[in-house]
């Protein structure tokens, strides 16, 4: 069966270190991975997308990394603040499916100040 | 508008009745989602859009959720004979459905719909 999971439902970090998220699946093809960041009662925003053919993404302090045999992302935030708190979301579009992406459960990440 | 919205934010209703849920996507944004979200549980994708067809049902739990898109724009969800476990927030999201590309969604704020 399809799965796609993230590695843990929560994570508490202190400020200032560097937050890893994990997502794994199987039996996907995607043709991409995206990272999206939600807020309690908030629709999920788009933070990051990476293809299958890159190895590493970054944007500002945040950094993807898709390894397509090991089937997994690595979601980093670096120097992370109390702001960086909220749910992230791995999502990914399977080559053979129409453009509707499925996501992870998600990992609610808490930045101690 | 400057981004998606969703009406009403909140819904309560009885078990049986039938609920309407609203999307109003970004203006030229020709792709549409409805996912599902349960507390604690991921986003389960139930239908999607690309102008007023829907390539893809597969995703409506039941032949009691239905939705439709007119004019290439606004959606509705309609849910009948409502039952406790529809419970949850329904989120809309569009997009440029732009084919062969990925493409960025965009999320509303979602309806939480509670069943009594």
């Amino acid at each position: 069966s399809q799965k796609i999971e993230q590695n843990s439902e929560a994570l508490n970090i202190q400020e200032g270190k560097t937050a890893t998220l994990t997502c794994n699946y199987t039996n996907y093809s995607p043709a991409y991975l995206q990272w999206y960041r939600q807020d309690p009662g908030r629709g999920p925003v788009f933070l990051l997308l990476i293809r299958e053919n890159e190895k590493e993404k970054r944007k500002e302090r945040l950094k993807v990394t898709f390894d397509t045999t090991l089937k997994q992302s690595l979601f980093h935030i670096t120097a992370s603040q109390p702001a960086d708190s909220a749910t992230y979301l791995c999502a990914l579009e399977d080559q053979t499916g129409a453009n509707n992406l499925f996501f992870g459960t998600g990992t609610r990440l808490t930045v101690i100040p | 508008g400057a981004g998606v919205s969703q009406s009403p934010s909140n819904k309560v209703t009885e078990k049986g009745k039938d609920v309407e849920l609203r999307c109003d996507p970004i203006s030229g944004h020709t792709a549409l989602y409805w996912y599902r979200q349960s507390l604690g549980q991921g986003l389960e994708f139930l239908i999607y859009f690309q102008g007023n067809s829907a390539p893809d049902k597969s995703g409506l739990p039941s032949d009691r959720f239905s939705a439709e898109r007119t004019g290439g724009s606004v959606s509705t969800l309609t849910i009948q004979r409502t039952q406790q476990e529809d419970s949850a927030v329904y989120l809309c999201a569009s997009s440029l459905g732009l084919a062969g590309v990925s493409d960025t969604q965009y999320f509303g704020p979602g309806t939480r719909l509670t069943v009594l």
